[in-house]
């Protein structure tokens, strides 16, 4: 079976700050991964999706980026954290087959976020 | 472009009451529809799915139907426990179409009282 894992759980940070944010899948290989962002009493915004090693497309343009080191390894980071970074942030995945989307997506546990 | 529409909440019902959460979607074509759940500090787990028009999904009790003549995907459920509460999100996805992602609906805050 398949698990996701997301660290760390939660964390404070200064604004100015740099940001990393981990995501893991066991189980599975050559996933589809997403990371979308949760703010307070809001919706889910879809940030950044990848279909492989190295491939990030991004949805909304700020001053968040990600990266995909390995197949099942999904980083979320920003140089310098400004307040409206604050939130609940979710890594998802879904199975990949020839570079295209499947349908369902599986969460992670997610990691709180609040920037000081 | 594709939307999700859920009824605002909180819905507050108090325990073995009869659940309905409202979604409406708009959507070019024939979307997957699912239902998420998020529990208080959790991230979220999918509740069921339907992947064609007239199926009905279900899981731990709850139910909806896709519903095509009338876009819409509701959930209901006979009876609630208080450990029900949680955050319900309907969503849609076009599978298999190159590019694409999950739209969600704002969420529905469900409270169940004892």
């Amino acid at each position: 079976s398949q698990t996701i894992h997301q660290w760390p759980a939660t964390l404070v940070q200064p604004v100015g700050s740099p940001l990393s944010l981990e995501c893991t899948v066991e189980g599975t290989s050559n996933p589809n991964l997403y990371w979308y962002r949760q703010a307070a009493g809001r919706g889910l915004q879809l940030l950044f999706y990848s279909v492989g090693i190295g491939q990030i497309s991004s949805e909304v343009p700020q001053n968040l980026s990600a990266s995909r080191p390995q197949d099942r390894q999904f980083i979320l980071s920003s140089k310098k954290l400004l307040l409206s970074d604050s939130g609940f942030y979710l890594c998802a995945w879904s199975f990949g087959f020839s570079g295209r989307t499947q349908e369902t997506q599986y969460f992670g546990p997610g990691t709180r976020l609040l920037v000081l | 472009g594709n939307s999700v529409t859920q009824m605002e909440g909180p819905v507050t019902l108090s325990e073995e009451a009869f659940l309905t959460i409202n979604c409406t979607y708009t959507a070019t074509g024939y979307p997957s529809l699912f239902w998420y759940v998020q529990y208080p500090g959790e991230g979220l787990q999918l509740l069921l799915k339907a992947t064609k028009a007239d199926d009905k999904g279900s899981n731990k009790g709850f139910e909806a139907t896709y519903r095509k003549e009338t876009t819409s995907f509701h959930l209901e459920k006979g009876s609630v426990q208080v450990s029900d509460s949680a955050v319900y999100f309907c969503a849609l996805i076009f599978p298999n179409s190159g590019y694409s992602t999950l739209t969600f609906g704002k969420g529905t805050m469900l409270l169940v009282s004892p």
